[in-house]
């Protein structure tokens, strides 16, 4: 019942690339800008991309974010055991004023 | 360090309210827009609503209108989230977040407090 749709879970090997989807409307994602989380187990989410494709310092140049309509992605290369996390995005939403996330996506590494 | 501290876990009965606070350590929080998100057990993030630096204008998510009160005291870098009438389905780790200055959707949170179990149960 989340605004923003993401996949339950995704999963690749060591050293492979991943990509993340959310997808919403024009309410959303379409008019106005995408950030990123991960959220390590019982932990609090971490910034990892904003404005679409912005990196907060800190944030490695593998984690990367594109967005194309109503639509957003969320790219990790290098894949690490230590990226096994649940993915988040996120949008300010127009229409109900107020800021919307997607059900999240859990990475395992295989 | 740069953070933002919360207050402890709190067990609340139905109907009676709460109130968590988050307090900036570290650094001059003088022009932060704190935002407040929880998340239920097993569940995803929600966003519950925004201060502004001053503590002078709020914005809350339609859905916790009439229940939820963010309020600044900016004499000691504090903000505060309270929440009435609970319910069982209230239980969740609510959060305190800074927005980062640069954001242009106010989506951005780059400090996150450690977070505040509120359980609700009779």
């Amino acid at each position: 019942q989340s605004v923003l749709t993401q996949p339950p879970s995704v999963s690749a090997a060591p050293g492979q690339k991943v990509t993340f989807s959310c997808s919403g409307s024009s309410s959303n994602v379409g008019n106005n800008y995408v950030s990123w989380y991960q959220q390590l187990p019982r932990t609090a989410p971490k910034l990892l991309i904003y404005d679409n494709n912005k990196r907060p310092s800190g944030i490695p140049a593998r984690f990367s974010g594109s967005k194309s309509g109503t639509s957003a992605t969320l790219g990790i290369t290098g894949l690490q055991t230590g990226d096994e996390a649940d993915y988040y995005c996120g949008t300010w939403d127009s229409s109900l004023n107020t800021v919307v996330f997607g059900g999240g996506t859990k990475l395992t590494v295989l | 360090q740069v953070q933002l501290v919360q207050s402890g876990a709190e067990v609340k009965k139905p109907g009676a309210s709460v109130k968590v606070s988050c307090k900036a350590s570290g650094y001059t929080s003088t022009g932060d827009y704190i935002h407040w998100v929880r998340q239920a057990p097993g569940q995803g993030l929600e966003w519950m609503g925004i201060i502004n630096p001053s503590g002078g204008s709020t914005l809350y998510a339609q859905k916790f209108q009439g229940r939820l009160t963010v309020t600044r005291d900016t004499s000691t870098s504090t903000v505060y989230m309270d929440l009435s009438s609970l319910r069982a389905e209230d239980t969740a780790v609510y959060y305190c977040a800074r927005e980062l200055e640069d954001c242009r959707s106010s989506n951005c949170y780059d400090l996150w407090g450690q977070g505040a179990l509120v359980t609700v149960s009779s």
